[in-house]
């Protein structure tokens, strides 16, 4: 079955640049979605498709896929961008959804 | 405005069948390209997906949990269910239904999700 790999944790300063990395095998041929996780909520989705936002997502949120590696960005990380974030995609060799373990962010 | 919601039991003993209803609006399971999903966070743990549903009945599951779930629909409800048989204390966790627009899966509204205590 198709593994996604991500960093337990990221830390950075606000107003910084974080990247929280989403690793499989030739992940460029899948379309990659983001989710922004707080505590005692649901999931919300920030990036879909690799790199498009959802109405409301700020622009500070965007995406990459390239190689066996898949990316989010956020610029001017805020205290208020404190979450789990997990990468997700459909395995279309298997048909399953597949989620990445989640990275902690940590706004120092 | 699309909206889910999940309901069902809190509490559930070892052994015994869960069984869960998304109740939706704001969408149609009628159209083409949609389908909803269910997923769960154990406790302190990641997101895991259980299982999916198309608007054409075309299901989906987990390939490590297939044999306890079950996924049906109710379009003249606007519902959605999933059964787990042989519940367990591991399968404590919070159980979201979501919704998916494309047949790239991704979920763009969530239910806020119910908590399950699998316990005797």
């Amino acid at each position: 079955s198709y593994v996604l790999t991500q960093p337990p944790s990221v830390s950075v300063a606000p107003g910084k640049t974080a990247k929280i990395s989403c690793g499989g095998n030739n992940i460029e041929t899948k379309s990659v979605h983001w989710y922004q996780k707080k505590p005692g909520q649901a999931p919300v989705l920030v990036v879909y498709d690799d790199t498009d936002r959802p109405s409301g997502i700020p622009e500070r949120f965007s995406g990459s896929n390239s190689g066996n590696t898949a990316t989010l960005t956020i610029s001017r990380v805020e205290a208020g961008d404190e979450a789990d974030y997990y990468c997700q995609v459909w395995d279309t060799s298997s048909d399953h959804v597949v989620f990445g373990g989640g990275t902690k962010l940590t706004a120092l | 405005q699309i909206t889910l919601k999940e309901s069902g039991p809190t509490l559930v003993k070892p052994t015994q069948t869960l069984t869960l209803t998304c109740t939706f609006s704001g969408i149609s399971l009628n159209t083409s390209t949609v389908g909803v999903g269910w997923i769960r966070q154990p406790p302190g743990k990641a997101l895991e997906w259980l299982a999916f549903i198309y608007w054409d009945d075309d299901e989906r599951y987990s390939p490590s949990l297939k044999s306890r779930l079950t996924i049906t629909k109710d379009t003249s409800k606007n519902q959605v269910v999933l059964t787990m048989t042989n519940m367990d204390p591991v399968d404590t966790g919070t159980y979201y239904c979501a919704h998916a627009t494309s047949y790239d899966i991704e979920f763009d509204y969530w239910g806020q999700g119910t908590l399950v205590t699998a316990s005797s």
